[in-house]
């Protein structure tokens, strides 16, 4: 099983709201990556975490807010964000065995701030 | 630094249609390369992958060989279906221990028509 899943699917949030985005992954993997993708675009990595700690974090902005909570979820969280912000998000996650770098992603919450 | 320069799109062919996407890269160490494939309103699927000089990908009919000479890794199909339509990502990743980046290239939207 190579499922890896996002909830919610859909989210629109004003500016002044807070919200978040979960991932969820029982494969066993222990990297978790967020993404942003604007349309017609390539996905940009924005966090990387590895064995539950904080890896790499691509210059996001604060109103981002990862979390993993444990090696099976991943969370982001959103605060005060901009219509910019708005896109869809990706989460992936991948394992050692693999050397890490073959990829699973999940289906993705778009995101749209009014 | 890593780079992926692909084939640039819209592409669209008749079904039964023989395709090709260009792939190549340039990058430091022994990369892993990949093909992406993304439905529209989806997530990226794993389609195929290759781990070193002159193995080959395949699945669901599409293949890619890692050529080492040339530094590419072009996608083919032999007979493309409607269902085929989607956006095709190449990635190559060349990190280790959980510090992964996926390295995109633009993307190639196909579209097959009956």
């Amino acid at each position: 099983d190579t499922e890896v899943t996002q909830t919610p699917k859909h989210l629109v949030m004003g500016m002044t709201n807070k919200k978040s985005l979960k991932c969820e992954q029982h494969m066993g993997h222990r990297a978790m990556y967020w993404y942003k993708q604007k349309a017609k675009k390539p996905p940009e990595l924005m966090f990387v975490y590895s064995y539950e700690k904080l890896s790499i974090n691509e210059s996001v902005p604060s109103r981002f807010s990862p979390e993993c909570p444990n090696s099976s979820l991943l969370n982001l969280h959103l605060h005060a964000l901009q219509p910019e912000d708005s896109a869809l998000y990706l989460c992936a996650s991948s394992h050692p065995t693999t050397g890490w770098r073959e990829q699973y992603f999940g289906p993705g919450t778009r995101l749209t701030v009014l | 630094g890593n780079s992926v320069t692909q084939m640039e799109g819209p592409v669209t062919l008749s079904e039964e249609a023989f395709l090709t996407i260009n792939c190549t890269y340039t990058a430091t160490g022994y990369p892993s390369l990949f093909w992406y494939v993304q439905y529209p309103g989806e997530g990226l699927q794993l389609l195929l992958k290759a781990t070193k000089a002159d193995d080959k990908g395949s699945n669901k009919g599409f293949e890619a060989t890692y050529r080492k000479e040339t530094t590419s890794f072009h996608l083919e199909k032999g007979s493309v279906q409607v269902s085929d339509s989607a956006v095709y990502f190449c990635a190559l990743s060349s990190s280790n221990f959980g510090n992964e980046k996926l390295t995109f290239g633009t993307g190639t939207r196909l579209t097959i028509i009956p």
